[in-house]
């Protein structure tokens, strides 16, 4: 069984402020994904980025950073200089050998001006 | 391309009755899922299929049944409805059958169960 932890369930931050989001997973397969998703106040869930579990490198996209460590299993995700579009509730996501993808309960993030 | 269309977006029923959630995409994409969002609970998968005629559960299937009988359409039937089914559900495909391929999902419906 996979397992997707998010500890943080609210985040509160004033623009500009970095703010990092924790996700910790459990899996047995030695294969698998790690996805975050972003859900804006609208409703739609947008793909933010993927990794396999082969590839530690970190990756950075804009003002959005991820932190993979297989070591900790963490999967961690870092927005440099908040500003307020970047409120929402964002989801760390775990993909293994069986078409399943399992969420994390989710983490809102809200930026005040 | 018009994604991943669910119809309808908000709908209130009564216990006991029965319901379709639509979910069509045109991507041609094989592998289709549902899901559902409760607070504090993140998205739970429903049922999801990987090709027309197969279709398999996932962690929370009771009360729910799919089909696939085209590439294009995977509905959700509530057969009859109760009020832990109130939640926003929402259908999400993908191109390939490949665990890494990243999820495209519809705009949601909004149930409510009295």
């Amino acid at each position: 069984a996979q397992k997707v932890t998010q500890a943080q369930t609210e985040i509160s931050v004033v623009e500009k402020e970095d703010v990092t989001l924790d996700c910790v997973y459990e899996t047995r397969d030695t294969t698998y994904y790690l996805f975050w998703y972003k859900q804006p106040p609208s409703g739609e869930l947008v793909f933010l980025i993927r990794r396999n579990s082969f590839d530690e490198q970190n990756e950075i996209s804009g003002r959005y950073s991820w932190n993979f460590q297989k070591s900790t299993s963490s999967f961690n995700f870092t927005i440099t200089a908040s500003q307020v579009v970047d409120s929402a509730v964002y989801f760390c996501a775990l993909s293994g050998g069986d078409y399943k993808l399992s969420f994390g309960a989710g983490t809102t993030v809200t930026v005040r001006a | 391309n018009a994604g991943v269309t669910q119809t309808p977006k908000f709908q209130v029923l009564k216990t006991g009755q029965s319901m379709t959630l639509q979910c069509a995409q045109d991507m041609n994409h094989e592998y289709m899922s549902w899901y559902r969002q409760d607070p504090g609970m993140g998205l739970r998968l429903i049922h999801y299929s990987v090709g027309a005629g197969i279709t398999d559960q996932g962690e929370v299937p009771n009360g729910y049944n799919v089909s696939r009988s085209t590439t294009e359409d995977f509905p959700l039937r509530l057969l009859s409805a109760a009020p832990s089914q109130t939640s926003v559900y929402f259908c999400a495909s993908s191109y390939s059958l490949g665990q890494d391929e990243k999820l495209f999902f519809g705009s949601g419906t909004q149930l409510s169960v009295l």
